[in-house]
């Protein structure tokens, strides 16, 4: 099935460094998520990008897709220790819309 | 607007016994999904309900997990019997359309089961 992977599984920056997630998935999409998950809470949505969409912007996030490679990556700029959480990537595939199919997630550690 | 509302937030149980979950989404909101989320993993999907219609419960074993959404609006998630294995996180989420856009999650019903 339609499942993501992504990389790094986990990172470990500093607080004012840039973070940057992957995310590769093996076959057509309608559009690609990116949702953030703290510990012991739910998911939290942070973006979605349309398969005719190459790159978008939401405050320190910035997500770029390539569908030629089947991958994405989600950019946090300054981050914050607060950005300190699990990120998934969740893909949207063919007729089924409603199957939003995750990824493993990558888990980021932010030090102050 | 109140959110996703899950309840409850904990449930431990014996094997074999019952359990049930229990989910409010947005109001408005005609699509309801259950997720399970095993512990480092993403969530997996379970069910998706479209108003009270089930369209899609391919991933849900059926032999001891089942589901409704009267109405269309609340939903329930209900194993009997549970197994140790199904211990892990129950999602629901909610949204107006099928993955057009982002999903709102509840926080999530965590099942122990011992």
């Amino acid at each position: 099935s339609q499942q993501g992977e992504e990389d790094p599984q986990a990172l470990s920056i500093q607080e004012g460094e840039n973070a940057t997630m992957n995310c590769s998935y093996k076959t057509s999409i309608n559009n690609l998520q990116w949702y953030r998950q703290n510990s012991g809470r739910g998911l939290v949505h942070l973006i979605l990008i349309r398969s005719n969409e190459r790159e978008k912007h939401s405050g320190r996030l910035r997500v770029t897709l390539d569908t030629s490679k089947k991958s994405s990556s989600l950019l946090i700029t300054a981050s914050r220790a607060a950005d300190t959480a699990s990120y998934f990537c969740a893909m949207s595939s063919g007729t089924s819309y409603g199957k939003l199919t995750f990824g493993q997630g990558t888990i980021l550690t932010v030090h102050p | 607007e109140a959110g996703v509302v899950q309840s409850p937030r904990y449930k431990i149980i014996e094997k074999k016994q019952p359990v049930a979950f229990w989910c409010n989404p947005i109001s408005g909101h005609n699509t309801l999904y259950w997720y399970l989320q095993n512990l480092g993993q993403g969530p997996e999907l379970l069910i998706r309900y479209e108003n009270e219609e089930a369209v899609d419960d391919s991933q849900l074993p059926k032999d001891r997990f089942s589901a409704e959404r009267l109405k269309g609006v609340d939903s329930t998630l209900k194993i009997q019997p549970a197994e140790l294995g199904d211990s892990a996180v129950y999602l629901c989420a909610s949204s107006l359309g099928p993955a057009r856009e982002g999903y709102t999650f509840g926080s999530g019903t965590r099942l122990t089961v011992v």
